[in-house]
C-alpha cells in the first residue's frame, strides 16, 4: 500500500530536549516536504526537498532542521524545542515538486512542548 | 506575497442541504487544488483545476476555477455526514512554485 509514515504520532516533551520526527514514503517520490498546521493558519511549509541531498527552507524554517540522505526518508529535527513549536506536523511527498503535483500526506504527528 | 483566503471558516448544515465554499486570492494562480482532511488524518487531494473557467465534478462535488484564475469554489449537493471535514484549497502562481494552502473551511454535516 502506497503510504507516508510518520512517527511518533503523539509526543509530549519539554523545552530544550532534542527530538526527531521520522517520515518515510514507499512511492519512490523525489519531492518531500514538512508542514505544520495551526488553527486558523492552515498548512505552512517548514522545509522541503526536491531530491536526495537537496533541501530548502519553506515559510517557517526557524527552529527546525531536516536531512535527506535517502530518497524514502525525510526526518524533521527540533534541536531545542520551544512551546511555540507545539503544533500538528505533517510530512508529505509527491512525484513532482511545484504546485500541480498531488501531495500524499502522512497521518500527522501532534507535538506538545511544555 | 501569495495568499489564499477561504470562506466561510466554519459551516454546520443538516444532511441533505447544499453548500458552497470559496477560495479567493489577489494573485493569479496557475492551478488550484482542493484537499479534504478528516479528523486525525492528513489531507487527501480531491481535484486539481488548471484552466480559467474550468468546472470539474466528483460525484456530488462540483469544483470551479474562476475565469481570471484568482478564485475557486466547491459546491456540495445533498451533503452527507461523510462529507464532514476540513476543506483546504491550495495553489501556486506558476507550476514550478511551491504550493501554498488556505486556512480551510471546517464543514460539519449533521445527520
Amino acid at each position: 500500500e502506497a503510504q507516508v509514515t510518520q512517527n511518533p504520532r503523539y509526543l509530549i516533551t519539554v523545552t530544550g530536549k532534542k527530538l526527531t520526527v521520522t517520515c518515510s514514503q514507499n512511492m519512490n517520490h523525489e519531492y518531500m516536504s514538512w508542514y505544520r498546521q495551526d488553527p486558523g493558519l492552515g498548512l505552512r511549509q517548514i522545509y522541503y526537498s526536491m531530491n536526495v541531498e537537496v533541501t530548502d527552507k519553506g515559510d517557517v524554517p526557524e527552529g527546525y532542521k531536516v536531512s535527506r540522505k535517502e530518497k524514502r526518508n525525510f526526518p524533521l529535527i527540533l534541536e531545542s524545542p520551544s512551546p511555540n513549536q507545539t503544533s500538528l506536523y505533517f510530512c508529505a511527498s509527491s512525484s513532482v515538486g511545484g504546485s500541480v503535483g498531488e501531495l500524499f500526506f502522512g497521518e500527522g504527528s501532534r507535538l506538545t512542548v511544555l | 506575497t501569495q495568499l489564499l483566503e477561504q470562506s466561510p471558516q466554519f459551516l454546520s448544515i443538516q444532511e441533505g442541504e447544499n453548500l458552497t465554499v470559496y477560495c479567493n486570492s489577489s494573485s493569479v494562480f496557475s492551478s488550484l487544488q482542493w484537499y479534504r482532511q478528516e479528523p486525525g488524518e492528513g489531507p487527501v487531494l480531491l481535484v486539481t483545476v488548471v484552466t480559467g473557467g474550468e468546472v470539474k465534478k466528483l460525484k456530488r462535488l462540483t469544483f470551479q476555477f474562476g475565469d481570471a484564475r484568482k478564485d475557486s469554489s466547491l459546491h456540495i449537493t445533498a451533503a452527507q455526514p461523510g462529507d464532514t471535514g476540513l476543506y483546504l484549497c491550495a495553489g501556486g502562481e506558476t507550476s514550478y512554485d511551491k504550493v501554498i494552502f488556505g486556512p480551510g473551511t471546517s464543514l460539519s454535516v449533521i445527520p
